[in-house]
C-alpha cells in the first residue's frame, strides 16, 4: 500500500520569506501524480500544485513550487514571499494512475506566518 | 449551487443511533468519494463510486455504508454510530476515474461530527 509521510508537523515563517514543505512517499508504481493542497481555516481545500511522476521539470503555480526527486521520492512545496494568507494546513497527496482516481495523503503540516 | 454541498454542517450525535451525511454535487462528475479528516492523520478515503450505481471500499470502510442511485448524490451512513466515529468528513467529486491528466478533485465544505 502506498504511503504519504509529512515530517513537519508545523512550520512557521515571516512574511516575504520563504518556507518548503517536506513530502516523501512510498510506492512501487512508476506512474502517479502528486499533489499539494492548502486547507485554511475555513476547511475548504483547495489544490495548490500538481506534478505527474513522468515529467521531470518542476511544477510552478506563481509563488508555488515543488522538488520533484523521483528517485528519493521526495515531493517538497516551496512557498515564496510568503503571505498571511498562506497560513493554513498544507497537504501531501499521491495518487497511483492504475489505481482510478483514489488519493492518498500525508499527515498535514500547519504553516504560521508571522507579520 | 454551484460545486459540491455537505449537509448538515455539523452535527452531534449519540452512540448507537444512524445518521447519514449528505453530499450532492452539480457539475455531473462520473467519481465522488468520502473521507474523515483526523489530526495528525490527513484525509483518509471511506468509500468512493466511479460511476453511478456503482461503489467501492476505501482504507477506512467499516462502520460506513454508501449508496449512488444517480449522479448527483453520494449519500454516507453510520448504522450505529460510535466515539471513534468522531471526525470531519468530506465529500469529493472527479470528472472522471480514468488515468487521464486531471482528474482532479474538488471537495465540500466538510461536516463535523461528534459521537457521544
Amino acid at each position: 500500500a502506498q504511503t504519504v509521510t509529512q515530517s513537519q508537523p508545523e512550520m512557521s515563517v515571516q512574511e516575504a520569506e520563504t518556507v518548503t514543505l517536506s513530502c516523501t512517499y512510498d510506492t512501487s508504481e512508476s506512474d502517479y501524480y502528486l499533489f499539494w493542497y492548502k486547507q485554511p481555516p475555513s476547511r475548504q481545500m483547495i489544490l495548490v500544485i500538481r506534478q505527474e511522476a513522468y515529467k521531470q521539470q518542476n511544477a510552478t503555480e506563481n509563488r508555488f513550487s515543488v522538488n520533484f526527486q523521483k528517485a528519493a521520492k521526495s515531493f517538497s512545496l516551496k512557498i515564496s514571499d510568503s503571505q498571511l494568507g498562506d497560513a493554513a494546513m498544507y497537504f501531501c497527496a499521491y495518487r497511483a494512475k492504475a489505481a482510478g482516481n483514489k488519493l492518498t495523503f500525508g499527515g498535514g503540516t500547519r504553516v504560521l506566518v508571522k507579520p | 449551487i454551484a460545486g459540491i454541498t455537505q449537509a448538515p454542517t455539523s452535527q452531534i450525535l449519540a452512540a448507537g443511533r444512524r445518521m447519514t451525511l449528505r453530499c450532492t454535487q452539480d457539475m455531473r462528475h462520473n467519481a465522488m468519494y468520502w473521507y474523515r479528516q483526523d489530526l495528525g492523520l490527513g484525509l483518509r478515503l471511506i468509500h468512493y463510486s466511479n460511476t453511478a450505481g456503482t461503489t467501492g471500499k476505501g482504507e477506512v470502510p467499516d462502520g460506513y455504508s454508501v449508496s449512488r442511485a444517480n449522479t448527483d448524490d453520494f449519500p454516507l451512513t453510520l448504522a450505529s454510530a460510535v466515539p471513534s466515529q468522531t471526525s470531519v468528513y468530506f465529500c469529493a467529486s472527479s470528472d472522471s476515474f480514468g488515468q487521464g491528466a486531471k482528474n482532479e478533485q474538488f471537495f465540500g465544505p466538510g461536516t463535523r461530527l461528534t459521537v457521544l
